[in-house]
């Protein structure tokens, strides 16, 4: 079952602040993130496990619930280079296959 | 280090004839996977293989679509009696294991006249 991304898209300037969210219908064992490009391969951000800690560096970093199957990602201070679309992928078992949302499309100006 | 390779960059056909679209994952990666994104989609997912476990063929859209992976090294994925609808970019992806980060191929970009 494909996960839901919100928003759809994000508009910010350089410095400001977002949150991606990403929501399953289906308990989940793993939550992966992407950043893509325009015209690039998507590129592997950061993976949340079941039952692991929140994870990120320290201007982007995720979140993992998984009560509420729903997993966040956190850009604070953004910089232009953040721009692309965000994925979030799910597993629902581990080493079953990564379903991925439509993607949130994140633009950052100057 | 080679990361993971498709071929060809860029397909043009016919309506109706076949094509095959070539991945060879990173040396050593055990886990496969492929996708289509079409033109501002997201990533829709088509199969992946794992080791020598089954195939999971759940996101092949329909029977015109195929795919292999010898020897657990190269994938070809293949598509018969080509429509449309199936233009796209066709991704390939490649893990040390299932659920491991996958390092994604620059992709193939299929058009069907």
């Amino acid at each position: 079952q494909q996960p839901v991304q919100s928003p759809q898209a994000v508009i910010l300037r350089e410095g400001e602040d977002a949150v991606i969210n990403c929501s399953s219908s289906k308990a989940l064992y793993s939550v992966h993130w992407y950043r893509q490009k325009h015209g690039e391969a998507p590129v592997f951000l950061m993976i949340l496990l079941k039952g692991g800690e929140q994870k990120g560096h320290e201007k982007i970093s995720a979140s993992f619930n998984e009560k509420k199957q729903q997993s966040s990602l956190y850009l604070t201070a953004s910089q232009l280079s953040y721009s692309g679309t965000y994925f979030c992928g799910t597993e629902d078992q581990a080493g079953t296959a990564l379903i991925f949302g439509k993607g949130t499309t994140l633009s950052v100006s100057s | 280090g080679a990361g993971v390779s498709q071929s060809p960059s860029n397909k043009v056909t016919e309506k109706g004839k076949d094509v095959e679209l070539r991945c060879d994952p990173i040396s050593g990666h055990t886990a496969l996977y492929w996708y289509r994104q079409s033109l501002g989609q997201g990533l829709e997912f088509l199969i992946y293989f794992q080791g020598n476990s089954a195939p999971d063929k759940s996101g092949l859209p329909s029977d015109r679509f195929s795919a292999e992976r010898t020897g657990g090294s190269v994938s070809t994925l293949t598509i018969q009696r080509t429509q449309q609808e199936d233009s796209a970019v066709y991704l390939c992806a490649s893990s040390p294991q299932g659920g491991q980060p996958q390092h994604f191929g620059d992709g193939t970009r299929l058009s069907i006249l």
